[in-house]
């Protein structure tokens, strides 16, 4: 069957460091992947998305590559702010109407 | 835009207890799915409604748990005879039919006492 796996947390980091949050993924189909971020209180919130090989997403400042040779989707930003505080979800779809399947996640704590 | 809303936000109840959890998608949306997180973990999929008939319901853990969505908007996760096991949140989200990307509510936040 269809996993993610995601590094573990907390990830701590000083405001405007590097980040980088690793993502594989085991398919047998050709998925779409998706970074999903959670902030403190509030509900799951599509933060970027790639639907095919080679595909870069991108959004506020995060970007993630669909790399299909290494089955990743690694997460990065490069100068993070104390907002960037959350929880980050990878996921992958194989299909329209198919279910997410989601990593473990990853706090990120960003200190001023 | 209106996005997928939840009711309750949250909902404590003892153990054997019915529950019922409300999700109203966004508008437009045929496709509707339900999903539950345990805390420190990601969303795992509970079942998936394209318009009114459920088409895939592998994630429901057992027979206590069920879903309905009779006119093909509103749905209802039911949970009977609630356990402790059951606290969670249990989140909705909704996409376009023939798209990949799903939106989700807030969540309703479950607790079996």
């Amino acid at each position: 069957g269809n996993s993610v796996t995601q590094m573990e947390g907390p990830v701590t980091l000083s405001e405007e460091a590097f980040l980088t949050i690793n993502c594989t993924y085991t398919a047998t189909g050709y998925p779409s992947l998706f970074w999903y971020v959670q902030y403190p209180g509030e509900g799951l919130q599509l933060l970027l998305k790639a639907t095919k090989a080679d595909d870069k997403g991108s959004n506020k400042g995060f970007e993630a590559t669909y790399r299909k040779e290494t089955t990743s989707f690694h997460l990065e930003k490069g100068s993070v702010q104390v907002s960037d505080s959350a929880v980050y979800f990878c996921a992958l779809s194989e299909a329209a109407g198919n279910k997410l399947t989601f990593g473990g996640g990853t706090r990120v704590l960003v200190k001023p | 835009g209106a996005g997928v809303s939840q009711t309750p936000s949250n909902k404590v109840t003892e153990k054997g207890k019915y529950v019922e959890l409300r999700c109203d998608p966004i508008s437009g949306h045929t496709a509707l799915y339900w999903y539950r997180q345990s805390l420190g973990q990601g969303p795992e999929f509970l079942i998936y409604f394209q318009g009114t008939g459920a088409a895939d319901d592998s994630g429901l853990p057992n027979d206590r748990f069920f879903a309905v969505r009779p006119e093909g908007s509103v749905s209802t996760l039911k949970i009977q005879r609630t356990e402790r096991g059951d606290s969670a949140v249990y989140l909705c989200a909704s996409s376009f039919k023939g798209e990949r990307t799903q939106y989700f509510g807030p969540g309703t936040r479950l607790l079996v006492l």
